[in-house]
């Protein structure tokens, strides 16, 4: 199983340009998730999709949008890039709703805004 | 969601047990108290998690205080690989989200 596939690994972006990260898992899970990670911080929720057919923001949500493709991806759109969106972006899923979720993370892509 | 306060940095020496502490004074009942690692440039690992008794698994134990407002992740033999950062996360049954807040560095030395 290779668990929570993340691509791409590494993208660079001008100003207003777009793009879509693509997240899949591969272990039947209900939850899904999008992080983002800036340097000396702590990981800080985008958006969530609890269940497939069902997306919600989270700690920081402008400027992205989801989608909840089927059961297995969860993609994260930039519609116009910024340069404050320069992040680490990890995407995880969960096999659980409610109490005791354990969440497995992707590896991230690294994405810079120029 | 109740908050969790941390150091900001910890070190240890290699084959001696760390014992990362949290506390989590306005926790609720219903809440877990998580543990999980980074470990640097990758994703966050999962540790352990518990609700109010003590739990071990083949990576670390959790102690949590009678009246459950902290919390101590042991990892009985560190490593060199143990070296992270470490995040203490307490959540209940909101559906859907962990908040992971700056967690601290351990650091183990040879």
């Amino acid at each position: 199983n290779a668990g929570v596939t993340q691509t791409p690994k590494f993208q660079v972006l001008k100003t207003g340009q777009s793009m879509t990260l693509q997240c899949a898992q591969d272990m039947n899970h209900n939850s899904m998730y999008w992080y983002r990670q800036d340097p000396g911080m702590g990981l800080r929720l985008i958006y969530y999709s609890a269940s497939e057919g069902t997306t919600d923001k989270g700690e920081v949500p402008n400027g992205y949008n989801v989608s909840r493709l089927n059961k297995r991806e969860f993609s994260l759109r930039l519609e116009s890039a910024a340069p404050s969106q320069t992040s680490v972006y990890f995407c995880a899923s969960s096999p659980l709703r409610g109490h005791a979720e354990k969440l497995f993370f992707g590896s991230g892509t690294q994405l810079s805004v120029l | 969601d109740a908050k969790t306060t941390q150091p900001t940095s910890m070190d240890c020496a290699e084959g001696r047990a760390a014992n990362l502490p949290c506390n989590h004074s306005t926790i609720s009942g219903n809440e877990y108290v998580y543990w999980y690692r980074q470990i640097h440039s990758q994703g966050p690992q999962y540790i352990i998690h518990g609700l109010k008794n003590n739990e071990t698994n083949e990576m670390a134990s959790l102690i949590i205080t009678e009246d459950r407002k902290s919390s101590t992740l042991i990892l009985p033999h560190a490593t060199l690989r143990d070296t992270a950062v470490y995040y203490c996360i307490v959540r209940g049954s909101t559906l859907g989200r962990l908040y992971f807040g700056r967690g601290t560095q351990l650091t183990v030395w040879p």
